[in-house]
């Protein structure tokens, strides 16, 4: 079975500060992962995946994550948090055609 | 245009209604998902179909059922409403992908429906 741990509801940061958003994973296979991002009334959209090749991945918009099998770990990172990234964002696993999500992190960007 | 779309984009109803929401996809894909989003929660799985004679439950399915009409439509209904079902639903496609790896591809988010059930 897979499950995924998001640590932490609600991160607040300044504008220009590093975004850290955790993301812990549990799986009986090597997992696919995958960050997405939920703005104010829209779907989810990706942000990055990882599928087994390189362990850091880059997505759209400046963020990354790296893959950490040791520490069960997928934690999403921007160095510069913009306004434009207050959203909610989702991690999940996947496999078998499955998909299961974090309950989520909610990033607010002071001015 | 949008890839994944559903109908209607927000629906008040009252308990006791027989309710459709509806999901059309131009990604070509196969698989297909229904999804509930409620504060705090994340989004649970509540049906998906990896093809036009496949339909699966998933951790949530009581209250639901499904249609899959064609590979690009996929039909939630509840059959009574009641109002715990008031939450924010998504539809989701996603590719088998020539990997032959499933899980692999990522999932292409529709925009919700926002039920209300009073």
């Amino acid at each position: 079975a897979q499950s995924v741990t998001q640590l932490g509801s609600h991160v607040s940061v300044s504008e220009g500060a590093l975004v850290l958003l955790r993301c812990n994973y549990s799986s009986s296979v090597p997992p696919y992962l995958f960050w997405y991002v939920q703005y104010p009334n829209q779907g989810l959209q990706l942000l990055l995946k990882y599928t087994s090749a390189a362990t850091l991945v880059k997505g759209i918009n400046g963020f990354e994550a790296e893959f950490k099998k040791s520490e069960t770990s997928f934690h999403l990172t921007k160095p510069s948090a913009h306004m434009s990234d207050a959203a909610e964002y989702f991690c999940a696993v996947s496999y078998a055609g499955k998909s299961t999500f974090g309950d989520g992190t909610t990033l607010t960007v002071k001015p | 245009d949008a890839d994944v779309t559903q109908t209607p984009r927000n629906r008040i109803t009252k308990t006791g209604k027989r309710i459709m929401l509806e999901c059309s996809q131009t990604k070509g894909h196969d698989r297909m998902y229904w999804y509930r989003q409620d504060p705090g929660l994340g989004l649970r799985l509540i049906y998906y179909s990896f093809d036009v004679k496949d339909i699966n439950k998933g951790e949530i399915s009581d209250g639901y059922s499904v249609s899959r009409q064609a590979q690009a439509k996929f039909s939630l209904s509840l059959e009574s409403a009641i109002p715990n079902q008031t939450a924010l639903y998504f539809c989701a496609t996603s590719d088998f992908g020539t990997s032959g790896t499933p899980g692999r591809n990522e999932q292409f988010f529709g925009p919700g429906t926002r039920l209300t059930v009073l």
